[in-house]
């Protein structure tokens, strides 16, 4: 059964500051997802990454992974109080997209002016 | 953009009842999933759904629940007898390059 850890679950930080989030999961996957979930809303796709050492930016926004050590990373780079949220990576069950996704708890990301 | 639709945005129905949620998944996709999120906690898979038949089903998805395709292009939800467990979003995705996209979510409140 895939497992998705991510850590941590809350972070409060300042304004202008870097962080990194991280999601570990316990079977090969093909794909792995960031979804950005606001209060009360739908999931928005962040990034998408397929194949070891990927890495992808959008903004202040970095993601990367590491297929052998099943490890993806988000990190922010210098945090801006937009990006408050709840960010949840999630792991395709299977090859193909057929089976779905397995997601992490989501960490709630705090970030005071 | 192409994006997924749900109806309603938010049911209210009584322990017992049935409810049929409702989803348009982006045209060109061929597969499709319902996911539920209970509040507070992390995003759930309940079942997916490829070549007009279930692809796969967690644990969740029981003999209550049921998926359609009835018209190729709604997909649709259905839970028999709901509930009070049964209070939550549910998000109907669908699957295509590059990525899978979610609808904006039902709110199903069991009272």
């Amino acid at each position: 059964e895939l497992k998705v850890e991510q850590n941590p679950l809350f972070l409060s930080m300042q304004e202008g500051k870097n962080y990194t989030i991280y999601c570990n999961y316990s079977t090969t996957s093909d794909r792995l997802y960031w979804y950005r979930q606001d209060p009360g809303k739908s999931l928005e796709s962040l990034f998408v990454l397929l194949s070891n050492g990927a890495v992808k930016q959008e903004g202040r926004l970095m993601a990367s992974l590491d297929t052998k050590a099943r490890l993806s990373t988000l990190h922010i780079t210098a945090a801006v109080h937009d990006l408050s949220a709840t960010y949840f990576c999630a792991v395709a069950n299977s090859g193909g997209g057929a089976d779905g996704l397995t997601f992490g708890k989501g960490t709630h990301l705090i970030i005071q002016p | 953009e192409p994006e997924v639709t749900q109806t309603p945005s938010h049911q209210v129905t009584q322990m017992g009842q049935e409810v049929i949620l409702r989803c348009v998944p982006i045209s060109n996709h061929l597969y499709f999933y319902w996911y539920r999120q209970i509040l507070g906690q992390k995003v759930e898979f309940l079942v997916s759904f490829y070549n007009n038949e279930i692809s796969e089903k967690s644990e969740i998805f029981d003999d209550q629940f049921s998926v359609e395709r009835p018209d190729g292009s709604n997909f649709t939800l259905k839970i028999r007898s709901t509930k009070l467990e049964d209070s939550a979003m549910y998000f109907c995705a669908s699957s295509g390059p590059p990525g899978e996209y979610f609808g904006p979510g039902t709110r199903l409140t069991v009272t």
